[in-house]
């Protein structure tokens, strides 16, 4: 079966200080990755996809990128951040992206507080 | 623009009600729609996949599609307090010429007890 890990669980960080927020899956080859923020009593806001090793697809202009190392890992960065980059962070991954009825499956997300 | 509607809530049932929750959808060419529930402080969980007009029974939980009204519903029967979370609806949609998941903003569910 396929799982997701995400890390670390939670993250308090100062701003201007730079992040990387690891995931990985296991039990499949050729996901589709996708990194999404989720700000306090808010939707899901997809920021990064990614549909091979060094594809990534940006959503939203910010301060954020994203990068795809190995097939079964993707990982977001920042150089420098902001208070407005709080927020639950979640990665999730899917089948194929060019198919109609693709389910995503998420991690267990990553907590970031900007102080 | 594509988007995906939710009433945000709280909905508040008491235990043992059927509890409804609604969601609309602006692409007519939409496939696939699904539910996911999230508890407090935790990532989404996929609990309902719905693709054809009708009606999709798991257990207590029954997902109804109606494409030419655009709207999807999730009704979750003898509501245990358990069930209180938020629920997300999801709707596969055409988007450059990939498909991509875009979520409603969540209706928050109160099972009283």
């Amino acid at each position: 079966s396929q799982t997701i890990h995400q890390w670390p669980a939670t993250l308090v960080q100062p701003v201007g200080s730079p992040l990387s927020l690891e995931c990985t899956v296991e039990g499949t080859s050729n996901p589709n990755l996708y990194w999404y923020r989720q700000a306090a009593g808010r939707g899901l806001q997809l920021l990064f996809y990614s549909v091979g090793i060094g594809q990534i697809s940006s959503e939203v202009p910010q301060n954020l990128s994203a990068s795809r190392p190995q097939d079964r890992q993707f990982i977001l960065s920042s150089k420098k951040l902001l208070l407005s980059d709080s927020g639950f962070y979640l990665c999730a991954w899917t089948g194929s992206r060019l198919a109609s009825n693709n389910e995503q499956f998420f991690g267990p997300g990553t907590r970031l507080t900007v102080l | 623009q594509k988007e995906v509607e939710q009433n945000s809530g709280p909905l508040s049932v008491p235990e043992g009600a059927i509890a409804s929750l609604n969601c609309t959808y602006s692409d007519r060419g939409s496939q696939s729609f699904f539910w996911y529930r999230q508890y407090s402080g935790k990532s989404p969980e996929l609990i309902m996949s719905i693709y054809s007009n009708g009606d999709k029974e798991d257990g207590r939980f029954t997902a109804q599609l109606n494409k030419a009204s655009q709207y999807v519903s999730l009704l979750i029967r003898d509501s245990q307090p358990s069930d209180s979370a938020t629920y997300l609806c999801a709707v596969n949609m055409m988007m450059d010429s990939n498909y991509q998941l875009i979520w409603g903003a969540g209706t928050k569910l109160i099972i009283k007890p």
